[in-house]
């Protein structure tokens, strides 16, 4: 089975200023996917950026960004900029390519302050 | 293009009362999934349909819990009876496929919110 880790339960940022989520997963797998999500108050969760575990390259996306490490299973989502409307709940989470199943860390809580 | 619709968004029940959610998921996506969101937690999955097939349900609670996805388009999730630890966010969520490649974004409802009294 596997396990996603993310061991900062809350985390606060300047506006402007770079930020970095840490996420780290265990799993026996070589193939899969890893993904950022982001849950404002209204409860949707929103794709933010995704991995393909079989691309060294570090997926970029505007001001977000990922340095995956294959081989210590971390995946970290750094922020840059950061904006007020990026106050949100961020949560990691590993996807098995076969099945397509996800699982998720218990989220970290990120505040931008002005 | 329209996302996944949930009703209702918010629902309150006494305990060992029953109580349903249901989803519609956007069109033309194969695979469908219901998590539960405990305050404090992140999403765990509850079930997984691939059309109006199963495709995990291991973490469902089957002696209470149960869920079903007619034509392989929308789905109902029912609780009964609940219970206090029942209290949640169930949010659905739905895919083009279960593989890798493009299709493995999930899109996600509002969720709805179910206290147990």
């Amino acid at each position: 089975a596997q396990t996603v880790t993310q061991s900062q339960p809350e985390m606060s940022v300047q506006e402007a200023e770079t930020v970095t989520l840490s996420c780290t997963y265990d799993t026996s797998e070589n193939n899969y996917y890893l993904f950022w999500y982001k849950q404002p108050p209204s409860r949707q969760m929103i794709l933010v950026i995704r991995q393909e575990a079989y691309k060294q390259q570090n997926a970029t996306e505007n001001r977000f960004s990922v340095n995956f490490q294959k081989a210590a299973k971390s995946f970290s989502l750094k922020i840059s900029d950061s904006q007020l409307g990026d106050t949100a709940m961020y949560f990691c989470a590993f996807m098995n390519t076969n099945a397509g199943k996800s699982t998720f860390g218990d989220g970290t809580t990120l505040t931008v302050k002005p | 293009e329209a996302g996944v619709a949930q009703s209702p968004r918010y629902k309150i029940i006494e305990k060992r009362q029953s109580v349903a959610f249901w989803c519609n998921p956007i069109s033309g996506h194969a695979t469908l999934y219901w998590y539960q969101q405990i305050l404090g937690q992140g999403p765990k999955l509850l079930i997984q349909f691939q059309n109006n097939g199963v495709v995990d349900d291991s973490q469902l609670p089957k002696d209470r819990f149960s869920a079903e996805r007619l034509k392989g388009v929308d789905s109902t999730l029912k609780i009964q009876p609940a219970k206090l630890e029942d209290s949640a966010v169930y949010l659905c969520a739905s895919s083009l496929g279960p593989r890798g490649g493009t299709n493995e974004k999930l899109f996600f409802g509002s969720g709805t919110q179910l206290s147990v009294l």
